[in-house]
């Protein structure tokens, strides 16, 4: 059964730093491209971030480009989301979702991050 | 940027209806559309890929139509777990993965 689990929410600062981390199981991690999806309290879903299979190539929003960074340790079957000088807007729920032939098939439950003073 | 409008916001039928749910891109996407479907509190289900292909473990009463700029999600006869959020979402102008707002559909 393919699993998705994400981990490292919280309540932050603005202008602090937090990492999330989703655990694959299931599936073959390695073969897979993967993205990180958002979604702010009653809002719609905003795609954040992409990375390849082999972490070669990358690809941001507009919205978070320069402040996150995306990385996976296929020897871990783990995917990450470094966000940096986070923002009000920032609030969402963050899902990790596999990328099967273009389409986001397996999703995480989501993780909370609180960007608030 | 391609843009995707969904409508209507808000769809109200009661269970056994059609439903018929839209989107449309800003130019065209061939057939690179997908539609997620999202109960609260819980994570998008993918239901329709490539515009029209049900992904596995859809019902048959799901179908999607369309293709270049004006796409439809049919819901043959509403059950009462359709009654959700359904989003689409273009691939073909690649990156941002960018999502339509949303429809929502409720019970009346």
């Amino acid at each position: 059964e393919v699993q998705l689990v994400e981990s490292g929410g919280g309540l932050v600062q603005p202008g602090g730093s937090l990492r999330l981390s989703c655990a694959a199981s299931g599936f073959t991690f390695s073969s897979y491209e993967m993205n990180w999806v958002r979604q702010a309290p009653g809002k719609g879903l905003e795609w954040v971030s992409y990375i390849s299979s082999s972490g070669s190539t990358i690809y941001y929003a507009d919205s978070v480009k320069g402040r996150f960074t995306i990385s996976r340790d296929n020897a871990k079957n783990s995917l990450y989301l470094q966000m940096n000088s986070l923002r009000a807007e920032d609030t969402a729920v963050y899902y990790c979702a596999r990328d099967s032939n273009d389409n986001f098939d397996y999703w995480g439950q989501g993780t909370l991050v609180t960007v608030s003073s | 940027e391609i843009v995707l409008t969904q409508s209507p916001a808000t769809l109200s039928l009661s269970p056994g209806e059609r439903a018929t749910l839209s989107c449309r891109a800003s130019q065209s996407v061939s057939s690179y559309l997908a539609w997620y479907q999202q109960k609260p509190g819980q994570a998008p289900r993918l239901l329709i890929y490539d515009a029209s292909n049900r992904a596995t473990g859809i019902p048959a009463r799901f179908s999607g139509s369309g293709s270049g700029t004006d796409f439809t999600l049919t819901i043959s006869s509403l059950e009462p777990e359709d009654f959700a959020v359904y989003y689409c979402q273009q691939r073909s102008n690649w990156p941002p993965g960018a999502f339509g707002g949303g429809t929502k559909v409720e019970i009346k």
